[in-house]
């Protein structure tokens, strides 16, 4: 079936380092992508989100781009800071009603 | 602002026991509703959404079922929770299709 992935289960970085998380997703169909941080026993909290007609879309420290010729998509971060420890996931709504499929996750560990 | 409220945080419950989760959301009307079940170290399953009140979609076949009795009130139940139930359960709400989805602050279940 459909699948979203991820590259890179763990990225160990330092801080003030620029972190590339890497992801990929098989439903061509899907037209929107979202890219979520979760802290350790907390929900899912939105970053920034991009939908197919754009291939790049920046926020405040966060940028995410879409390859939709290779169906890939990432979240780069500037000048990582500690705060930015947590799991990552994209996530993908190929269907209406925004039921998202989700990656299994990156772990993004920041040293001081 | 829109907030969502997801109780208890923590459950552990025996085997063959009932199951009530519940998720208010508050601020926004006529949300679309969704529960989650997250497995240590692993993406988000899509378990149900509804798009009103008592419209339900069940994503997967399982032990659990949901109900929405009014408009901002999403509940997952259980008869009988197996230890398979065991894991992280997340309710969100969403405005619609490609928007994104706010998670809540999740509860974690033990079945023992």
């Amino acid at each position: 079936g459909e699948s979203v992935g991820l590259h890179l289960p763990t990225l160990s970085v330092q801080e003030g380092d620029n972190s590339i998380i890497n992801c990929a997703y098989s439903n061509s169909a899907s037209d929107y992508f979202i890219w979520y941080k979760q802290e350790s026993g907390k929900g899912p909290q939105f970053i920034i989100d991009i939908r197919s007609n754009m291939d790049k879309r920046q926020g405040q420290r966060v940028t995410v781009l879409l390859n939709k010729t290779v169906k890939h998509l990432s979240l780069q971060i500037a000048a990582t800071q500690p705060g930015d420890s947590a799991v990552y996931f994209c996530a993908e709504n190929g269907r209406g009603y925004s039921t998202l499929t989700f990656g299994k996750g990156t772990m993004l560990l920041v040293s001081p | 602002s829109q907030t969502i409220h997801q109780w208890p945080a923590t459950l552990v419950q025996p085997v063959g026991s009932p199951l009530s989760l519940e998720c208010t959301v508050e601020g926004t009307s006529n949300p679309n509703l969704y529960w989650y079940r997250q497995a240590a170290g692993r993406g988000l399953q899509l378990l149900f959404y509804s798009v009103g009140i008592g419209q339900i979609s069940s994503e997967v076949p399982q032990n659990l079922s949901a109900s929405r009795p009014q408009d901002r009130q999403f509940i997952l139940s259980s008869k009988k929770l197996l230890l398979s139930d065991s894991g992280f359960y997340l309710c969100a709400w969403s405005l619609g299709a490609n928007t994104e989805a706010f998670f809540g602050q999740g509860t974690r279940l033990t079945v023992v």
